[in-house]
Parts: structure tokens; C-alpha cells; sequence
């Protein structure tokens, strides 16, 4: 099973800031299936990027994905008000498809 | 609009078991492998377990923990998934959520990730 780890676990900044999240996994993703999620409280999770560094439809681009074999960045340009949320990385290149345990990003 | 919907959460007694189900509209529901993924209060996504499509026969994989206790299984004519749970714990109690993952539409196939979540169903396992 590939393990996940996220860091920082949470990250305070200011909106307009530039959010840098890391995502490491215990062994290479496969075809680089690694995908960032945005969860909000009370909301289902919303897919931002997959295969790394590809933006789901309607997703801003301020968000980007980059990295591959076992390191993984999710930057987020300019924080917008609608962006403090929780992150979490995933990959779905080899079956268990794991989730890493989560960035908080909150207002500063 | 592509959506998908669950049903089915509720209480249940530790030992017991429960079905969920997972309402898909909008898109080729046959050709999309199908995830349930669950939280706990204030804990982070687990994977629970998926189902591949037709072609792909229907083939299952689950989490260790879940494992001989949960199966997932498809109706393609009815565009539905489910969950079955058996022996439930208490440390099952979570909001469960089915996802789209990879599929094909005619010739062309994408694999995502997870782009279609639900709104989530509530399982609590308690006595």
C-alpha cells in the first residue's frame, strides 16, 4: 500500500498569499494518478487536479499541480477568500487507491 | 447534469449490517468504474473500495480493513451502485460518499481520479 504523508498539516496565510502544499508518497505513483482535492466544511470533496499537474473542468488557474514520482506540489497562486479549505492528495495508480491525511489552509 | 446521489445511511447496531446505494444520472454510468469513499467526523478521506465497469469485468477491490466485510456491486440497467456492509464496528460510523472514477464513453477512456462525488450519506454504527 502507498502511504501519503501531506505537509504542513496546516498552513495559515493571508488571502492574495502564495500556498505552496506537498504531497510525498512512500513509493513512485504509477503513470503519475496523482490527484489534489479541496474539501470544505459540510461539503463533499471537489477534484482540482489529476495526473499531477492537469486542472479538472472549472477549476481556476491559479491552482497547479506539479511533481511526479514521489513528490507532489499543489500551489494555489493567489488565495481568494473561497480557497481556506482542507487539501488532500490522492493516487489512483495502484489499488488501495490512498489519501494522504490532509493540508489545512486557514486565514492568518 | 451529471450527479450522483446516496441513500440508505442510518443507525445500526455493531454486528449488523446495512446497504447503501448510489443513484447515477448524466452521464454513461456502464463505462465508469464507481468508488465509495468514507470520513469520519472531523478525520480525513478513507478509500473504501471500487467496482470496474463491464469490460473490465466488474472486478472489485477494497481496503484491508474493509476486506471480506463490505462488497460493492453494480446494476448497469438501472444506473446504481451499492455497499453492501456486514459486520459493521463501531469505528465504521462515517459519512459515505460514491464517486466516479475512470471510464470510457465509446472510444475514448480518462482516468481522472475521482470527478463526481455525491452528497454523502451518514452511517452510525453504535449501540
Amino acid at each position: 500500500e502507498i502511504v501519503l504523508t501531506q505537509s504542513p498539516g496546516t498552513l495559515s496565510l493571508s488571502p492574495g498569499e502564495r500556498a505552496t502544499l506537498s504531497c510525498r508518497a512512500s513509493q513512485s505513483v504509477s503513470s503519475n494518478f496523482l490527484a489534489w482535492y479541496q474539501q470544505k466544511p459540510g461539503q463533499a470533496p471537489r477534484l482540482l487536479i489529476y495526473g499531477a499537474s492537469s486542472r479538472a473542468t472549472g477549476i481556476p488557474d491559479r491552482f497547479s499541480g506539479s511533481g511526479s514520482g514521489t513528490d507532489f506540489t499543489l500551489a494555489i497562486s493567489r488565495l481568494a477568500p473561497e480557497d481556506f479549505a482542507v487539501y488532500y492528495c490522492q493516487q489512483y495508480g495502484s489499488s488501495p487507491f490512498t489519501f494522504g491525511p490532509g493540508t489545512k489552509v486557514d486565514i492568518k | 447534469e451529471v450527479q450522483l446521489v446516496e441513500s440508505g445511511g442510518g443507525l445500526v447496531q455493531p454486528g449488523g449490517s446495512l446497504k447503501l446505494s448510489c443513484a447515477a444520472s448524466g452521464f454513461t454510468f456502464s463505462g465508469s468504474a464507481m468508488h465509495w469513499v468514507r470520513q469520519a467526523s472531523g478525520k480525513g478521506l478513507e478509500w473504501v473500495g471500487r467496482i470496474r465497469s463491464k469490460v473490465n469485468n466488474y472486478a472489485t477491490g477494497y481496503a484491508a480493513s474493509m476486506q471480506g466485510r463490505f462488497t460493492i456491486s453494480r446494476d448497469d440497467s438501472k444506473n446504481m451502485a451499492y455497499l453492501q456492509m456486514n459486520s459493521l464496528k463501531t469505528e465504521d460510523t462515517a459519512v459515505y460518499y460514491c464517486t466516479r472514477g475512470a471510464g470510457c464513453n465509446g472510444g475514448s477512456c480518462h482516468n481522472y481520479g475521482m470527478d463526481v462525488w455525491g452528497q454523502g450519506t451518514t452511517v452510525t454504527v453504535s449501540s
